[in-house]
């Protein structure tokens, strides 16, 4: 979906290394997730935010933190990046109202 | 924790054939989604579910939640290769807003 961008698109990055994914998004929703996509595992819950002075841990939040920036931007930090966290990323979001989530198209990190 | 598990991970089927995933959540749940994800997309909302028992229909696609309302089943009548992609069911965790999904089922339709 359009309204909702990640960059980068493909990251390849070496352990230890810090990195920030981007989400924004042009949906006015104030609901914004963060997860990890692993083959066999679906997808996993790691931060999640309902407005813009509300951050929540989800399922899986070690080695990551996050920023939300304003209504529209949402931020995924590792801090030192390891290798098991390479895998593919999704940003999504949701309004008050409706709790369908649209998402982002990813982005594929892959840590060395 | 809350889990939510999806039956079977994969399936190959002939084009024309029909298609089931079933899911299945360790609590009670207040509604299910489904998504679908086409091979290098992301996942795309396709429909809602809240009543207990509850069947809806989107043209060759049928989708129930069961009467505990802790399971759910999506049903694909006479697969066409745009059907490709992995299903995924997806159910709020308790007294939150926050939705775990499923496991996902990757169907692959054979022409």
């Amino acid at each position: 979906d359009a309204d909702v961008t990640q960059t980068p698109r493909n990251r390849i990055t070496k352990t230890g290394k810090r990195i920030m994914l981007e989400c924004s998004q042009t949906k006015g929703h104030d609901r914004m997730y963060w997860y990890r996509q692993d083959p066999g595992l679906g997808l996993r819950l790691i931060y999640y935010s309902f407005d813009v002075k509300d951050i929540n841990k989800g399922e899986i939040s070690d080695g990551y933190s996050v920023s939300r920036q304003a209504q529209a931007k949402f931020s995924l930090s590792l801090e030192s990046a390891i290798p098991n966290q390479t895998a593919l990323y999704f940003c999504a979001t949701s309004d008050l109202s409706r709790s369908e989530q649209f998402f982002g198209p990813g982005t594929r990190l892959t840590v060395l | 924790g809350q889990q939510v598990m999806q039956i079977p991970q994969y399936q190959h089927v002939q084009e024309g054939e029909d298609f089931t995933t079933y899911c299945n959540s360790s609590t009670t749940l207040s509604n299910i989604q489904w998504y679908k994800q086409r091979p290098g997309g992301h996942p795309v909302f396709l429909i809602q579910l809240v009543k207990s028992g509850e069947v809806k229909k989107q043209k060759r696609l049928t989708f129930q939640f069961g009467e505990a309302k802790k399971n759910s089943s999506l049903h694909i009548t006479a697969t066409q290769t745009t059907d490709v992609g992995t299903y995924f069911c997806a159910g709020p965790s308790s007294g939150t807003y926050k939705y775990i999904f499923g496991t996902g089922t990757r169907l692959k339709v054979l022409a």
